[in-house]
Formats: C-alpha cells, structure tokens, sequence
C-alpha cells in the first residue's frame, strides 16, 4: 500500500534555531501533501497544503515566514520552522493525497527549548 | 457548515464488546467519509471510509454505518480488543478537504 515516510521522528533544538522536517511518499506520487499540527489530546490542525511546483496555501492563522514548506518534486515536501521557539514544540504530520486517499507520515514530535 | 462532530470524547469499552463511536456532518457537499486509529506518538492511519452512496461497509471487525438524510456516520468495532486501545477520528472530505472530528480515546479493558 501507500507509504508516507516523515524524518525526523523527533527532534530538539534550541530556541531561535530552525529545524527542517521532511515527508516523502515512497510507492506513489504526490501532487497534493498536506501538513499538520496536533497538540496533545486534541485533533489535527491543517497548516497548509502545498501542490508540487508551486506555493503552499496556508490556513488563516499560520505564519508563512515561520512556517516555510517546499514542495519541490512529486515526493518530496519540506516543512522548516524557522527561528523555533517553546511555543512551536508540537507533533507535525504531513499527508500525501494519492489513488488510495491520504496516507500520513508518522510523524515529528519537535521540542524546542 | 464544516464542521464534523464526534462523539464520545473517550470510550471504555470491556474485551469482547462493541465500540461504538459516532459522528455529524452538516456540508452535504461531502463525498468521502474515512475513520482514522492513531496510536500515541504515531501519524493517524486509514482504518476504513465510505462513501455517501452506500449505507455501510464492513472490513473484519470495523463496520461504517452511513445515514445520509441525518448526515450522520458512525464506527462499530467488534468483538474489540486491548490492541484497539488508540484515538479514532472520524473525517469528511470534498475536493482535498478534509475536516476532522475532535477523536474519541478508546479504551478495551482486559
């Protein structure tokens, strides 16, 4: 079946500093991928969709120039958290749109502190 | 109009009863209606989805039960088990959309 690989599965870094996660579909292609935020206990926030070769469209709320994602090939997207701070630790997921529906990563538990 | 309501927020169920979880729509655009299991930790994973064309679906011990004049959807897991513990969402979809529902924390006591 569809396989969504998301690295890293977690990460810690120091606050100001910028960390990249990256989402790859493995056995398809992925025009649409999608990111998300989840805070403990609650359901998933979507952040922005993002379509190879062109911009992200970002849901109201979410900073671009904080949360900067690149969609450069068919499965391949990126997600930096620029300048990170205490208040970006969360769980990010990214999603990949394919012929069998949406297939998640497994996720990125980022701390910053 | 885009939301999705699910309920319960949290389930206690014994080993080898039914799970019943259960979720409102209010877009009747909507075409795609998945239930997702998420593990503590991991991605939400596909466990099954139907489409407004059918009344239910069943995949081994999951089961949608689809109504779509009270826009209503929900999951029934049988004969669960403690390996069903895990946070189900339910979702409805239209055009790359996806709403989500707030979860239901599952519990199959022993």
């Amino acid at each position: 079946g569809a396989v969504v690989s998301q690295h890293p599965s977690w990460v810690i870094c120091k606050s100001g500093t910028s960390v990249k996660i990256e989402c790859r579909s493995l056995d398809f292609q992925a025009t649409t991928m999608f990111w998300y935020r989840q805070f403990p206990k609650q359901s998933l926030m979507l952040m922005a969709t993002s379509n190879e070769g062109s911009k992200a469209t970002y849901e109201q709320g979410v900073e671009k120039d904080k949360f900067l994602i690149n969609h450069a090939s068919l499965t391949l997207s990126t997600l930096t958290v620029t300048s990170a701070h205490p208040e970006d630790s969360s769980f990010y997921i990214c999603s990949a749109s394919g012929q069998t529906g949406y297939t998640f990563g497994s996720g990125t538990r980022l701390t910053v502190v | 109009q885009q939301q999705v309501k699910q309920s319960p927020q949290s389930l206690i169920v014994q080993k080898g009863g039914i799970s019943i979880i259960n979720c409102a729509y209010e877009n009747t655009a909507f075409d795609y209606f998945p239930w997702y299991q998420q593990f503590p930790g991991k991605g939400p994973a596909l466990l099954i989805a139907i489409r407004p064309d059918v009344s239910e679906k069943k995949e081994g011990r999951f089961t949608i039960s689809f109504n779509k004049s009270a826009k209503q959807f929900s999951l029934h897991i049988m004969d669960s088990q403690p390996g069903d513990s895990a946070t189900y969402f339910c979702a409805a979809s239209k055009a790359y959309q996806l709403i989500w529902g707030a979860g239901t924390k599952l519990i199959i006591k022993p």
